[in-house]
């Protein structure tokens, strides 16, 4: 059974920093892009980052370039996601996923339960 | 980056009616299309591929159909367990994104 376990947030002041995992388990993490998407209270997905099965390419929406940092370690079959410089328009649930491709497309075809993010004073 | 809009925002209905959810993409992305279903404090879990195909386990209610850049997933006889926020996905020109689009909340009137 496929399985995403988030952890890693929590409250933290505007300017400070979070480090967020996923412990992947149930299929070959090492085979499969990864992401991370998020959800500001109320609102709709978004996707944060892209990351490739070996770590070598990673994608990252606009308006966390150069804040957020993606990595993995495929011997602990473990995401990652560095914040730092956190803004109040951080403040989220934060999923990770697992993309899977078929047929030429890409679909997040399992998502974690999500870990809560909250940037504030 | 390729847009993707859903209409309507929300749509309230009847238990047994039949719903429709339109998502448009901003360019053709042919195919390359998700649907996924979020219910009220829980994660998005994955509804649809292809713009048409199920994924395993999704009730036989659920169907999508489109091409090119119109898209629309049918509930054929709404149920109270299909209340959620529904979001479409396109699929194509990865990477970098894969962008969705902003929700269609489903209700019970």
């Amino acid at each position: 059974e496929v399985q995403l376990v988030e952890s890693g947030g929590g409250l933290v002041q505007p300017g400070g920093s979070l480090r967020l995992s996923c412990a992947a388990s149930g299929f070959t993490f090492s085979r499969y892009w990864m992401s991370w998407v998020r959800q500001a209270p109320g609102k709709g997905l978004e996707w944060v980052v892209n990351i490739k099965q070996d770590g070598s390419e990673k994608y990252y929406v606009d308006s966390v370039k150069g804040r957020f940092t993606a990595s993995r370690d495929n011997a602990k079959n473990s995401l990652y996601l560095q914040m730092n410089s956190l803004r109040a328009e951080d403040t989220a649930m934060y999923y990770c996923a697992r993309i899977y491709d078929v047929w030429g497309g890409y679909y997040r075809d399992f998502w974690g339960q999500g870990t809560l993010v909250t940037v504030s004073s | 980056d390729i847009q993707m809009t859903q209409s309507p925002s929300s749509v309230s209905a009847s238990v047994g009616d039949r719903v429709t959810i339109t998502c448009r993409a901003s360019q053709g992305i042919s195919n390359w299309l998700a649907w996924y279903q979020q219910k009220p404090g829980k994660a998005p879990k994955f509804l649809i591929y292809a713009a048409s195909t199920l994924q395993t386990g999704v009730p036989s209610r659920f169907s999508g159909s489109g091409s090119g850049t119109d898209f629309t997933l049918t509930i054929s006889s709404l149920q109270p367990e299909d209340v959620a926020t529904y979001y479409c996905q396109r699929a194509n020109s990865f990477p970098p994104g894969l962008t969705f689009g902003g929700g269609t909340k489903v209700e019970i009137k």
